[in-house]
């Protein structure tokens, strides 16, 4: 099946600081969704991007379809960014989502 | 509107025992999705409805695990007989007719421990 790998693991921020999040998929995919999990347990969609650029608020995303990879970019993190971000992908031919690993995301005040 | 509730929050058995998740997805939505979801990994499917069919079931391990979803509303998902590696949460889902751009909607989940 595909394979779904996402870096880092792990990542402390400090409030105020950006980053970015990667998400490397082995396959051709149909659909690619970025979610987040608070620290209570809650998954939520943030962006359904299979290909192209998408901005929420100070949440962005990139997935370059060709290359194999999604891009997520957190600006100016907020406490309430903490929690576990997963990139899923659709296999192309197959109907499910696919979860990476998840990147633990640490912000502190 | 309601969100996806999911039943119990916590379930504690001990191995070989029988349990049994409920959930309730959003009113109208036609797709429900069980996931198993193990400490430290991302959700994984087990078994995708589309009203009260099922759609994918390929990593539902059969031989102890069954779901249902009678009247194509609300679903169980039962374990039985229960092993220390089903220890996980159990994540519902749903979305309103499934498919590539469809927005799936989680319920809170249920953390199972197995000892």
């Amino acid at each position: 099946g595909i394979q779904v790998e996402q870096s880092p693991p792990d990542l402390i921020l400090q409030e105020g600081a950006n980053s970015t999040l990667r998400c490397n998929f082995s396959d051709s995919v149909n659909n690619l969704q970025w979610f987040h999990q608070n620290p209570w347990g809650q998954l939520i969609n943030l962006f359904y991007i299979p290909s192209g650029t998408k901005q929420n608020g100070r949440l962005s995303a990139t997935t370059v379809a060709t290359e194999r990879y999604s891009l997520l970019y957190i600006s100016s993190s907020q406490t309430t960014d903490s929690g576990v971000y997963f990139c899923a992908v659709e296999h192309q031919g197959e109907d499910k989502l696919v979860f990476g690993a998840g990147t633990i995301l640490r912000v502190k005040s | 509107e309601a969100g996806v509730a999911q039943s119990p929050r916590y379930k504690i058995i001990e191995k070989r025992q029988s349990v049994a998740f409920w959930c309730n997805p959003i009113s109208g939505h036609a797709t429900l999705y069980w996931y198993q979801q193990i400490l430290g990994q991302g959700p994984k499917l087990l078994i995708q409805f589309q009203n009260n069919g099922v759609v994918d079931d390929s990593q539902l391990p059969k031989d102890r695990f069954s779901a249902e979803r009678l009247k194509g509303v609300d679903s169980t998902l039962k374990i039985q007989p229960a092993k220390l590696e089903d220890s996980a949460v159990y994540l519902c889902a749903s979305s309103l007719v499934g498919g590539l751009a469809d927005t799936q909607y989680f319920g809170p989940g249920t953390r199972l421990t197995v000892l």
